[in-house]
């Protein structure tokens, strides 16, 4: 139990487009996701809280307008990079939280972004 | 500032050898501490999640602890296989709510046949 999907696994895309990455709790209900990026040969880091039904929370240095986050059910959020640079280049991952419990984080697969 | 620190960053060792990965942390501000397993562009396996209350947890081969006082966690593998080759993260809980992980950089561990 307590599967995360993500969808794509990976993207290529040009400069300037925009690009939706889908994170799924598949037999759960999830309050809380959570989305981080991870560079090559680096840690993760939280971009964004996305709670369903309100508005995400993003961290310092994480432009809400250009990693715009939905958190439209219990078993879907989105992340949607706008008008993407190479610089935007990296493993998105994200990460659900069981509704009524406190610790446990379930991580995706994994998203690899590549915008040339 | 780097708040969870892994050291060492790449570990090989031959295969039957028991090992231990460092992790420590600045803040002792600390509700868990969770280790993780990365496979080469893979997502995270939860290993191992430590309460702050507690002092070690073990899961088969695996044997993490946690002391808040010196900030510092070591997970110990046991009688290491080549299919425990991956990246070892581990990521310290920040708040009650199980929300905010702050992530080490990993210790990337190759196991020889």
């Amino acid at each position: 139990g307590a599967v995360v999907s993500q969808h794509p696994s990976w993207v290529i895309c040009k400069s300037g487009t925009s690009v939706k990455i889908e994170c799924r709790s598949l037999d759960f209900q999830a309050t809380t996701m959570f989305w981080y990026r991870q560079f090559p040969k680096q840690s993760l880091m939280l971009m964004a809280t996305s709670n369903e039904g309100s508005k995400a929370t993003y961290e310092q240095g994480v432009e809400k307008d250009k990693f715009l986050i939905n958190h439209a059910s219990l078993t879907l959020s989105t992340l949607t990079v706008t008008s993407a640079h190479p610089e935007d280049s990296s493993f998105y991952i994200c990460s659900a939280r069981l509704a009524g419990y406190s610790y446990e984080q379930y991580f995706g697969p994994g998203t690899r972004l590549t915008v040339t | 500032k780097q708040e969870v620190t892994q050291i060492p960053a790449a570990l090989s060792v031959p295969e039957g050898e028991n090992l231990v990965l460092n992790c420590s942390f600045t803040d002792s501000a600390i509700y868990n501490l969770q280790w993780f397993r990365q496979d080469p562009g893979k997502g995270l396996t939860s290993l191992l999640l430590i309460q702050s209350s507690q002092r070690e947890q073990t899961s088969g081969r695996l044997n993490a602890s946690l002391d808040k006082s010196s900030g510092r966690s070591t997970l110990y593998i046991a009688a290491s296989q080549p299919g425990d080759s991956a990246t070892y993260l581990c990521a310290k809980g920040e708040d009650n709510q199980g929300g905010k992980l702050i992530f080490g950089q990993g210790t990337e561990l190759s196991v020889k046949p």
